[in-house]
């Protein structure tokens, strides 16, 4: 069983819809759930972070951790076509020496 | 200032070859990470250096693979006798030693 599982896509979506993408893990070690966009050809970029449970929002972004569930969601609100990326879930515990990263979910917004 | 550059973007060498994959990561960065990324797969941990610490290896997948970081800067991912399951996309990341990784373009490797 892998560490973190995350549904592939791709996910096609009309411009202004809400996107809900998710991620499950294992480990009840993780304390840093952070949430990468990579574009074709791209190295990932940070998006938002959160450490341990709770919601983050960063305008159109919000990152929500569920520790009891062992569930991680990000929604983006208003998409946008730019917002078309591959998105990568990755986690971490404590001392950072290993980060573990979902397989990543295309996301295409149509205008 | 530069983020982290990757050296050669693009790489296809024979099968049976060795192969040299460089990183320069941010100036000052304590640590530095590399991963393959494989298509349509996330990203798999290779190695990680901290410093002057010892390197976490865990995630090299064979002893034809070897990595080293000079000076605590630039890093080297060694590729020896390269096989056809090696083509992936190698990315090397750094950072302070937290959450937030910098991530450079990649080099694509194809094994033929």
């Amino acid at each position: 069983q892998k560490e973190v599982e995350q549904d592939p896509g791709p996910l096609s979506v009309p411009e202004g819809a809400i996107v809900s993408l998710n991620c499950t893990y294992s480990n009840s070690a993780f304390q840093y759930f952070m949430w990468y966009r990579q574009y074709s050809r791209k190295g990932p970029e940070l998006l938002m972070y959160t450490y341990s449970s709770g919601n983050k929002e960063d305008g159109r972004f919000t990152a929500q951790v569920d520790k009891s569930s062992k569930y991680i969601s990000l929604f983006i609100r208003d998409s946008q076509p730019s917002d078309s990326a591959t998105y990568l879930c990755a986690m971490t515990e404590y001392n950072f020496n290993k980060f573990y990263f979902g397989s990543g979910t295309k996301l295409n917004v149509k205008p | 200032g530069a983020g982290v550059s990757q050296s050669p973007s693009n790489k296809v060498t024979e099968k049976g070859k060795d192969v040299e994959l460089r990183c320069d990561p941010i100036s000052g960065h304590t640590a530095l990470y590399w991963y393959r990324q494989s298509l349509g797969q996330g990203l798999e941990f290779l190695i990680y250096f901290q410093g002057n610490s010892a390197p976490d290896k865990s995630g090299l997948p064979s002893d034809r693979f070897s990595a080293e970081r000079t000076g605590g800067s630039v890093s080297t991912l060694t590729i020896q006798r390269t096989q056809q399951e090696d083509s992936a996309v190698y990315l090397c990341a750094s950072s302070l030693a937290r959450y937030e990784q910098y991530f450079g373009p990649g080099t694509r490797l194809t094994v033929t």
